[in-house]
């Protein structure tokens, strides 16, 4: 079983922030949080990851909480081409497998 | 930066017909592989790790006999799904892990999959 929950869909007007959640309550001390999205008929695309510290790349920025029981990705400025389900995975990362949850149906809005 | 490729994106074949899907690491060595399954509206399910030189390792459920991996070298694992039947259509997916270099682990990355349907 996946070890995240995040919320099955939300929406967000094309060019403004999108903030996804991510609750992580049990990860272990040497676990990951990775950020994928799926765009329909296509292999998930890598997004960001992080251990403890806020994370930030050409994509996306990744907030994890003190306590590291749940993250938030931030997508800053939405376009149409970022619809798409995003998953959450905490994993110890390397050659570890991925359990993959139900994802957030991310749909930006023209 | 790592690219993992699969080969074919799309097969239609008929029922009792054995399909090779291949998975290549295009700029990096790659010891692990995973193959993962997806029926539609539903997540990605791991199906088996492929470890090159050595016997795949499945995830309970899947039949090893029907589903064979081959990983024979650094760059190349191949999925076999033997005398496929209907049930199995689906979007079968692999990836691969990076060598980590530098801060922390680096991700999988994924193949774009294929779509196998069986008539």
């Amino acid at each position: 079983d996946a070890k995240t929950t995040q919320p099955p869909s939300m929406d967000c007007a094309e060019g403004r922030a999108a903030n996804l959640p991510c609750n992580h309550s049990t990860i272990s001390g040497n676990e990951y949080v990775y950020w994928y999205r799926q765009i329909h008929s296509q292999g998930p695309q890598y997004i960001i990851h992080g251990l403890k510290n806020n994370e930030t790349n050409e994509m996306a920025s990744l907030i994890i909480t003190e306590d590291r029981k749940s993250s938030t990705l931030i997508l800053p400025h939405a376009t149409l081409r970022d619809t798409a389900v995003y998953y959450c995975i905490v994993s110890p990362g390397g050659n570890e497998k991925l359990t993959f949850g139900t994802g957030t149906r991310l749909t930006i809005i023209p | 930066g790592a690219v993992v490729s699969q080969h074919p994106s799309r097969v239609i074949c008929k029922s009792g017909t054995s399909v090779k899907i291949e998975c290549r690491s295009l700029d990096f060595q790659a010891t692990t592989m995973f193959w993962y399954r997806q029926f539609p509206k539903q997540s990605l399910m791991l199906m088996a790790t492929s470890n090159e030189g050595s016997k795949a390792t499945y995830e309970q459920g899947v039949e090893k006999d029907k589903f064979l991996i081959n990983h024979a070298s650094l760059t190349l694992s191949t999925l076999t799904v033997t005398s496929a039947h209907p049930e199995d259509s689906s979007f079968y997916i692999c990836s691969a892990n990076s060598p980590g270099q530098g801060y922390g682990n680096q991700p999988q990355h994924f193949g774009d999959g294929t779509r196998l349907s069986i008539l």
